[in-house]
């Protein structure tokens, strides 16, 4: 059974560039999040998903993100127009729903660099 | 609103000795769910333990143990006979899905060094 994986681990880039990182949840989970930490904090949310359906957004999320999970399984999450702030840690959470709550499985992140 | 505070920033403990990390919460909500995660150097947040806001019962599992009391709002994590593969960050978080949200509040973090 693998976990939640995401890629890529470690992404450089320079002020003004795009960047999309990709997140496969542990395979029979249907929810899917997006989660942002920055150093010496929490995680904070962005964003989720049930199955292809993203139902909450962070006031996090400006105009400049984007999340998709186009058939309910992978998920993308994009950056337009990148700025030194959103340099980052990004996680990437799954959980399959039950009656009560669901516990979220981590993956390892994408650590952005925005130069 | 819904808040998480781990007050210690970081301890440090020499092998072998107890630990206790600090965590309270706050939530109007009578249906919650607590959480403590690990988060070793490698970056991956890895699951410890859930625990639902009926049941006080204290847990134990190994060398770990959790002390939940909602008369003072905290939800402690406890590490008998401290090892250096114990040197993480730790997290607690809150979790109220009755509010119509299924996000993860979490802490600052406390870091914990185990020196041998």
């Amino acid at each position: 059974d693998t976990g939640v994986s995401q890629d890529p681990r470690h992404k450089i880039t320079k002020r003004g560039q795009n960047v999309t990182f990709r997140c496969d949840p542990i395979s029979e989970h249907n929810r899917l999040y997006w989660y942002r930490q920055t150093l010496g904090q929490g995680p904070e949310f962005l964003t989720y998903f049930q199955n292809e359906a993203q139902l909450e957004k962070s006031r996090l999320l400006s105009d400049r993100f984007s999340a998709e999970r186009p058939k309910g399984s992978f998920s993308t999450l994009e950056i337009q127009r990148t700025e030194q702030g959103d340099s980052a840690m990004y996680l990437c959470a799954s959980s399959l729903t039950t009656e009560s709550t669901d516990t979220q499985y981590f993956g390892p992140g994408t650590r952005l660099t925005v130069l | 609103a819904q808040k998480v505070t781990q007050a210690q920033t970081e301890i440090s403990v020499v092998e072998k000795e107890d630990v206790t990390l600090d965590c309270v919460y706050e939530t109007r909500d009578t249906t919650y769910y607590l959480f403590w995660y690990k988060q070793p150097p490698s970056g991956e947040l890895v699951f410890l333990i859930r625990r639902n806001s009926f049941d006080e019962q204290n847990e134990i599992s190994g060398r770990y143990s959790w002390n939940f009391q909602k008369s003072t709002s905290s939800f402690n994590f406890t590490i008998t006979a401290s090892q250096v593969v114990d040197s993480a960050v730790y997290f607690c978080a809150l979790s109220a899905p009755r509010s119509g949200t299924y996000k993860y509040i979490f802490g600052t973090g406390t870091r914990l060094k185990v020196l041998a």
